[in-house]
């Protein structure tokens, strides 16, 4: 069966340090992968997708960054955070032509102080 | 601009009851909508979709209901129990192989035992 990691589950970081987080998927192969954030009192935001190794799409212009080294592994970065990019991100992966059934990690709360 | 509006940020069932969470959009190009359920510290988990060609899909104490003109859908859950004490998100796509889902900010539901 396919599971999905995220980590850490929670960040504590100052404002201006890097940010890495990671996702990695098991049990598929070739799966379209997604960050997530959800701000305070707002919904699920699409921040990047991915349908392949090296291949990444942004939603919307902001200070992070996404990479896909591998086929299964998925990173968000940061140079140097805002206050602003405090959230919950969340890693997702969907399968086949179905992208909109997404099947999400456990999240991070990122707090950026 | 939000394009998913889940109007009520909570709501209180007793056990046993009917729980009717509710979702409005602004989108006429949405045409597959998806619920998502989510408890405290975990990624949101599928619950329930369905295409704009339906007006209502059902799985076990699960229904979805679409009214596409008035861009309203809802979730009834009947009968509510415990354990769907959740964040339900109600989520559009304009298509189903879209890569973009768009998030309503959630309802919180607590069903009272």
């Amino acid at each position: 069966s396919q599971t999905i990691h995220q980590w850490p589950a929670t960040l504590v970081q100052p404002v201006g340090s890097p940010l890495s987080l990671e996702c990695t998927v098991e049990g598929t192969s070739n799966p379209n992968l997604y960050w997530y954030r959800q701000a305070a009192g707002r919904g699920l935001q699409l921040l990047f997708y991915s349908v392949g190794i090296g291949q990444i799409s942004s939603e919307v212009p902001q200070n992070l960054s996404a990479s896909r080294p591998q086929d299964r592994q998925f990173i968000l970065s940061s140079k140097k955070l805002l206050l602003s990019d405090s959230g919950f991100y969340l890693c997702a992966w969907s399968g086949g032509q179905l992208n909109e059934k997404l099947f999400f990690g456990s999240g991070t709360q990122l707090s950026v102080l | 601009d939000q394009q998913v509006k889940q109007n009520s940020p909570s709501l209180s069932v007793q056990e046993g009851r009917i729980s009717i969470l509710n979702c409005d959009y602004t989108n006429s190009m949405f045409d597959y909508f998806l619920w998502y359920k989510k408890y405290p510290a975990e990624g949101p988990t599928f619950l329930i979709s369905i295409s704009s060609i339906k007006d209502k899909n059902e799985d076990g104490r699960f229904t979805v209901f679409l009214n596409k003109s008035a861009k309203h859908l809802s979730l009834h859950i009947v009968p509510s129990q415990p354990g769907d004490s959740a964040v339900y998100f109600c989520a559009a796509s304009e298509n189903r192989g879209s890569y973009q889902l768009t998030f309503g900010k959630g309802t919180k539901l607590s069903v009272i035992p």
